[in-house]
């Protein structure tokens, strides 16, 4: 079993949907949480990171702790079709991020 | 944010030969991080740049097939020595920012192998 489970999708939605990502993992060291979105043939991209559980909003986006469930999502409001990409979750413990294995979203117009 | 730069973009490579891979960070950070994507699947940490120290691998790589070097604060190398067509992966580089908040770390635009 992996540390952190990611379900790969394609997840496709239209335009202005609300969508959501989700993350399990098994590793109840992890304290830092984030999230990644990387678009084909780039690096990923910091979209946010959350510590422990709660939750945290940056714009359209909105990342969710439960450490008691060991689940973690990212909601997307009024989703976009730039918003097209792979979501990476990623944990931390000590100084290593693990990461999960990425959600595809397509966002239809 | 840091602003990382990978050279080159891509690559192939006949089998048994090496490749070094540069990174180059806008900034003086503290750690650098070797990544390895392979299509489809996530990224696993290759190793850990220290500046003035050798490198720390995770388990599964070692020095021998992947020697990294940290002459500097801005700067590291990735080598992939003696190649095998299941190298064949994209390679990123990441830092954290100056002052190593490793909660914010930045990626390279990555760097594209296959092995022949």
């Amino acid at each position: 079993q992996k540390e952190v489970e990611q379900d790969p999708g394609p997840l496709s939605v239209p335009e202005g949907a609300i969508v959501s990502l989700n993350c399990t993992y098994s590793n109840s060291a992890f304290q830092y949480f984030m999230w990644y979105r990387q678009y084909s043939r780039k690096g990923p991209e910091l979209l946010m990171y959350t510590y422990s559980s709660g939750n945290k909003e940056d714009g359209r986006f909105t990342a969710q702790v439960d450490k008691s469930s060991k689940y973690i999502s990212l909601f997307i409001r009024d989703s976009q079709p730039s918003d097209s990409a792979t979501y990476l979750c990623a944990m931390r413990a000590g100084n290593m991020l693990t990461f999960g294995g990425g959600t595809r979203l397509m966002v239809k117009p | 944010s840091a602003v990382i730069s990978q050279k080159p973009s891509r690559d192939i490579c006949q089998r048994g030969t090496s490749l070094t891979i540069q990174c180059q960070v806008d900034s003086q950070v503290t750690m650098m991080f070797w990544y390895r994507q392979q299509p489809g699947q996530s990224l696993t940490l290759i190793a850990t740049a220290n500046q003035g120290s050798e490198a720390t691998y995770e388990s599964g790589f070692v020095i021998d097939k992947f020697p990294i070097s940290r002459p500097n604060l801005t700067f590291s190398t990735l080598t992939v020595s003696n190649m095998s067509p299941e190298d064949s992966s994209i390679y990123l580089c990441s830092s954290g920012l100056a002052g190593g908040n490793y909660n914010e770390q930045f990626f390279g635009p990555g760097t594209r192998l296959t092995v022949l």
